[in-house]
């Protein structure tokens, strides 16, 4: 679904360092969401946002930032990346509650 | 909150036959229940949800089933084909939008 878009799709990093995740959509909607993958844990919630003024803490936020710059764009940071940091990540878009949620193509993130 | 058990994590089944997916949640507000899946090296696709003032909905091959006073929701794939091959999630949310998914299932169909 090119309407929600991810960059980097790749990143490796170091130990320590700060990275940012971005997201954007052309979907128009107000509901974006971040989430991590890893093999036999599903897909957890970091963040939620709402719309452009309202951010909220999701399952596993520790380590975690966000900002919601527009209401197309939601950027994920890591202030001091460690390695179990290290997953694919997804940003996900939504009209409102209760439907169906369409996910970026996922950036693959590995922490020396 | 809302926690959504998911079994079995994996399954293997044979061309032609029918698969089954079971889900269990927590939270009695929830009252959305998706399923996604996922492809290899892909994103994760709505492919059929289901809510809670319904017992079952239909789409081709797939149906889900949800029991409101058990807490539980079960997809139901029929026929299946070697390219239903993939991981599919559960999830169970409310209006508020937030979902929570649960652990994944890994489907393979051998031909």
């Amino acid at each position: 679904d090119a309407d929600v878009t991810q960059t980097p799709r790749n990143r490796i990093t170091k130990t320590g360092k700060r990275i940012m995740l971005e997201c954007s959509q052309t979907k128009g909607h107000d509901r974006m969401y971040w989430y991590r993958q890893d093999p036999g844990l599903g897909l957890r919630l970091i963040y939620y946002s709402f719309d452009v003024k309202d951010i909220n803490k999701g399952e596993i936020s520790d380590g975690y930032s966000v900002s919601r710059q527009a209401q197309a764009k939601f950027s994920l940071s890591l202030e001091s990346a460690i390695p179990n940091q290290t997953a694919l990540y997804f940003c996900a878009t939504s009209p409102g509650g209760a439907e169906t949620q369409y996910f970026g193509p996922g950036t693959r993130l590995l922490v020396l | 909150g809302e926690n959504v058990e998911q079994h079995p994590s994996t399954l293997s089944v044979q061309e032609g036959d029918s698969a089954v997916i079971k889900c269990t949640y927590s939270d009695s507000a929830s009252n959305y229940f998706p399923w996604y899946k996922q492809e290899l090296g892909k994103r994760p696709q709505l492919i059929i949800d289901i809510r809670s003032n319904v017992g079952e909905k239909k789409d081709q091959r797939i149906a889900v089933t949800l029991n409101k006073t058990a807490k539980h929701f079960s997809l139901h794939i029929t026929e299946t084909q070697p390219e239903d091959s993939a991981v599919y999630f559960c999830a169970g949310g409310t209006s508020y939008g937030k979902l929570t998914f649960g652990q994944g299932t890994i489907l393979t169909v051998h031909p």
